[in-house]
C-alpha cells in the first residue's frame, strides 16, 4: 500500500535561515507527490507538485521541492524563511496510475513549522 | 483552479444529533472528496462523492455514520450523524478537476461535540 512518511513533527527554525522540510513515500510507480501548507484556521494551499519531467519544482512563496526516485523523497525547502511561513505543512502522493485510478490523496502526518524572530 | 464553498465554516452540536456540511464548487469537478483531520492529526479520508450513486467509503468508515450525497458535479454533502465527542475535527471538502491536476480544498468545517 501507498504512503507517505514526514519524519520530523516539529521544526523550529529562525527567520532568514533555511528550510528543508523531509518527505518520504512508498509507491509501486513513479507518483504524483504534493506539498500542501495549511495556516492555522485555515484550508490546504498548494505549494508546489511533481508529475514528471524536471525533478526540482518550483512552487509559491519561494518554495521549491527536489523528486529523487533513488531516495523515493520529495523534500521541500526554502533558502530564507519568513515569519509568515509558520504553518503546517503536508506532503501527499497521488494513487494515481495505481490499480482503480481513485484520485484520492494519502497524506503524511506533516511537519509544523515554527519560526523564531 | 476550483473555488470551493464549505459550510458550516464551524459548528458547537450536542452529542447524539446530526450535522450536514455542504460543499458547494464554482465549476464541474470530476472528483469530490471528503477527509477529516482530527485535533493534531493529518487528513484522513472518508469517502469519494460519487455523482448520481452511491460514495466509495474508506476503510474504518460507513454510510450510516458518514452518509454522503452528491446530486450534481458542483455540490456534495456529508452528514456526521448520531455524533459524539470523538467525532471532534475539521471535515475538508476536496476536488479534482481531472486525474493529472492538483486536489482543491475547501477551507473547512471544524465540528465540535459536546
Amino acid at each position: 500500500a501507498q504512503s507517505v512518511t514526514q519524519p520530523d513533527i516539529h521544526i523550529t527554525v529562525s527567520e532568514g535561515a533555511s528550510l528543508e522540510l523531509r518527505c518520504n513515500y512508498s509507491y509501486g510507480a513513479t507518483p504524483y507527490l504534493f506539498w500542501y501548507v495549511q495556516s492555522p484556521g485555515q484550508g490546504l494551499q498548494l505549494l508546489l507538485k511533481y508529475f514528471s519531467g524536471d525533478t526540482l519544482v518550483q512552487g509559491i512563496k519561494g518554495f521549491e521541492a527536489e523528486f529523487k526516485r533513488s531516495q523515493s523523497s520529495f523534500n521541500l525547502r526554502k533558502p530564507s524563511v519568513h515569519w509568515s511561513d509558520a504553518a503546517e505543512y503536508f506532503c501527499a502522493v497521488d494513487t494515481l496510475g495505481g490499480s482503480g485510478n481513485t484520485g484520492k490523496l494519502i497524506f503524511g502526518q506533516g511537519t509544523t513549522l515554527q519560526v523564531k524572530p | 483552479s476550483a473555488v470551493i464553498s464549505q459550510k458550516p465554516s464551524r459548528d458547537i452540536c450536542q452529542r447524539g444529533t446530526s450535522l450536514t456540511i455542504q460543499c458547494q464548487v464554482d465549476s464541474q469537478v470530476t472528483m469530490m472528496f471528503w477527509y477529516r483531520q482530527q485535533p493534531g492529526q493529518s487528513l484522513t479520508l472518508i469517502a469519494t462523492a460519487n455523482q448520481g450513486s452511491e460514495a466509495t467509503y474508506e476503510s474504518g468508515f460507513v454510510i450510516d455514520k458518514f452518509p454522503i450525497s452528491r446530486p450534481n458535479l458542483t455540490f456534495s454533502t456529508l452528514t456526521v450523524s448520531n455524533m459524539s465527542p470523538e467525532d471532534s475535527s475539521i471535515y475538508l471538502c476536496s476536488v479534482r478537476g481531472r486525474k493529472n491536476t492538483e486536489a482543491f480544498f475547501g477551507q473547512g468545517t471544524r465540528l465540535t461535540v459536546v
